[in-house]
């Protein structure tokens, strides 16, 4: 059973701050996505990864930044933290070609900034 | 621009009803679409996909490349289906990369 697990499932941080989102898969995925979910805009993509080392930019990346030195693991940054960054921040991850293959989420990590 | 539309917000309907959530696509090549769900509290996850021709929980959608459009529909709605809906689309988009854009969803609630 695919497991994609986000350490932090509820955060509080100020205007300003570094706030580091961690997701881990343990099925040898290839390929690893950050979405951020906001009611009345669906999912928007921000940063995607399709080896380790590789990051691509996805339709919001701005204020972001990613890490992926392992390949089960792969970290979105906000490295000064804005409170338009207040949302549902979604981690997925899928092996072959995206357009057969399944996206498996984690649960989620619901960040807000003050 | 490539894009997935899913036009009603919340979509009510009693018990045994027949449901469908509709969602318009426009994208240039031939595209791969998706139907994903989120029940409360659980993670989102893939209800069907168009090349499957699945049915899955009773539900089906067809790809009608004429009018762009991947309605997810179910005969006879039963109050477990009430979820968030999000139609999804895979494609080769600016960068030669695949990626899979989503619409902002539809909240269905069943009611007794």
């Amino acid at each position: 059973d695919v497991k994609v697990t986000q350490s932090s499932r509820y955060l509080v941080k100020r205007t300003g701050e570094k706030v580091f989102l961690e997701c881990v898969q343990d099925m040898d995925h290839e390929n690893m996505f950050w979405y951020r979910q906001d009611p009345g805009l669906g999912l928007r993509l921000i940063y995607f990864s399709y080896d380790v080392k590789m990051k691509e930019k996805g339709d919001i990346p701005e204020g972001y930044s990613v890490s992926r030195e392992k390949k089960e693991r792969f970290s979105l940054i906000l490295e000064s933290a804005s409170t338009n960054q207040t949302s549902m921040y979604l981690c997925a991850s899928s092996t072959g070609t995206l357009l057969t293959g399944e996206l498996f989420f984690g649960e989620g990590s619901r960040l807000t900034v003050l | 621009a490539q894009r997935v539309t899913q036009p009603e917000k919340l979509l009510s309907v009693f018990k045994g009803a027949p449901v469908e959530l509709k969602c318009n696509y426009s994208y240039s090549g031939s595209p791969e679409l998706f139907w994903y769900v989120q029940y409360s509290r659980q993670r989102l996850q893939l209800l069907l996909r168009h090349i499957s021709r699945e049915s899955i929980k009773g539900f089906t959608a067809d790809l009608n490349k004429g009018e762009t459009s991947f309605h997810l529909k179910k005969p006879f709605a039963q109050e477990e289906d009430s979820a968030m809906y999000y139609c999804a689309l895979a494609g080769m988009f600016s960068g030669g990369y695949n990626k899979l854009i989503f619409g902002a969803g539809t909240r269905l609630a069943v009611h007794p």
